[in-house]
Formats: structure tokens, sequence, C-alpha cells
């Protein structure tokens, strides 16, 4: 069965570091790989996805993450992190498996300190 | 572009009691998306729409929630009649294609439904 698994429930990351938030799929056949961020009180804003070619992509905020199709991850990343990237981080997956609808990780709270 | 639009962003109703939410996509998209995401997890699909005819509603509670999107374009999810396990924030998204074209979708900022 289709699934997603963010193994950290909060990641902290002092500002100016680099960050990564981990995402870890299964999945028949080929993925469509998402991430989302959602901010207090606010709706899920998409940032970047992969669907086919290179397996680092770039999205919106200086964030990217990389498809790593021998360790089925897609973990997003960011060179230097501010802390205006606080938030709730979602990784979202479909496949055939579950007829391409969005199977979601539980997301991971991140913190970034000044 | 303007976004997708939910209204009311908040709503307070005792239980058994009825509740609406009114979601606009934005303009052009063909799928209409309502998800219910309850506090410390990812969201849960309800119903998806294509156009105006429904692709998935296998996890819609059919006994007491209803959806529809007439005409294709605006939709409205009825909760009736409201339980406590109901409290949870409720998410309408849009996107340009369904989902098996690896189509993002984009979401308002959600209706936060409180039953008491």
């Amino acid at each position: 069965a289709q699934s997603v698994a963010q193994p950290e429930d909060q990641v902290n990351v002092a500002e100016g570091n680099p960050l990564t938030v981990k995402c870890t799929y299964s999945v028949s056949g080929n993925p469509y790989l998402f991430w989302y961020v959602q901010y207090p009180n606010r709706g899920l804003q998409f940032l970047l996805k992969y669907i086919t070619g290179d397996n680092l992509v770039k999205g919106s905020y200086g964030f990217e993450a990389e498809f790593n199709k021998s360790q089925t991850s897609f973990h997003l990343k960011k060179p230097s992190a501010l802390v205006s990237d606080s938030a709730l981080y979602f990784c979202a997956v479909s496949g055939m498996d579950s007829n391409y609808q969005l199977i979601w990780g539980a997301g991971t709270k991140l913190i970034i300190k000044p | 572009e303007a976004g997708v639009a939910q209204s009311p962003r908040y709503k307070i109703i005792e239980k058994r009691q009825s509740v609406a939410f009114w979601c606009n996509p934005i303009s052009g998209h063909a799928t209409l998306y309502w998800y219910q995401q309850i506090l410390g997890q990812g969201p849960k699909l309800l119903i998806q729409f294509q156009n105006n005819g429904v692709v998935d509603d296998s996890q819609l509670p059919k006994d007491r929630f209803s959806a529809e999107r007439l005409k294709g374009v605006d939709s409205t999810l009825k909760i009736q009649p409201a339980k406590l396990e109901d409290s949870a924030v409720y998410l309408c998204a849009s996107s340009l294609r369904g989902a098996e074209g690896g189509t993002e979708a984009f979401f308002g900022q959600g209706t936060r439904l409180t039953v008491v």
C-alpha cells in the first residue's frame, strides 16, 4: 500500500544554518512527490514537486528537494534557514496504487531559532 | 490571480446541529477537493470533484456529510448532524487537472470548526 513517512515530528535549526526535513515514501511504480508548507491559521501552500526528470527540484522561497529512488526519499532542503521558515511542512505522494490520490505525511514542525 | 476562497473562517456549533461550508476555487480549475485536517495530522481527503462530477468520495462519512458542486464551479460541504469528533479544519483545494497528471493543488485558508 502507498504510504509516506516523515520521521521527525519537529526539527530545530539555527538561523543561517542549512535545514533538512525528511520524507520517505512507499509506492508502486513512479511516484509523484510534493512538499507543502502550512503557516499558523493558514491553508497549505505548494512548495515544489517531483514528477520526472532531474532529481533535484527547486521550489518557492529557496527550498529544494532531492528525489532518491534507491532510498525512496524526497528530503526537503534549504542552504540557509530564515526565522520566517518556521512552519509545518507536509510531504505527499501520489501514484497508481491510490489512483493518484495524494497520501499525506503527518507533518514536521520546523523551528528556526534566531 | 485570486486564490481559493472559503467561508466562514471559523464556526462553533453544538453537537447535533448542522453546518455548511462554502468554497470558490481558482477560476478555470476543473478539480476541487475537500479535506479534513485534525490538529497534528495531515489532511484527509473527503471528496474530489472533477467539474461537477464526483471522482472519489470513499472517505466521506455519507451518513452525515454531503457535498455538491453545482455548475462545476463553487462547492458546499455540509455536516448534519455534527459530532464532537468533527472538530477540525476543513480545507478546500483546487487544481487545473486531476492528480493523475501530477498537478499540484492550491488550498484555501480553511474553516476551523469547533463542535461543543
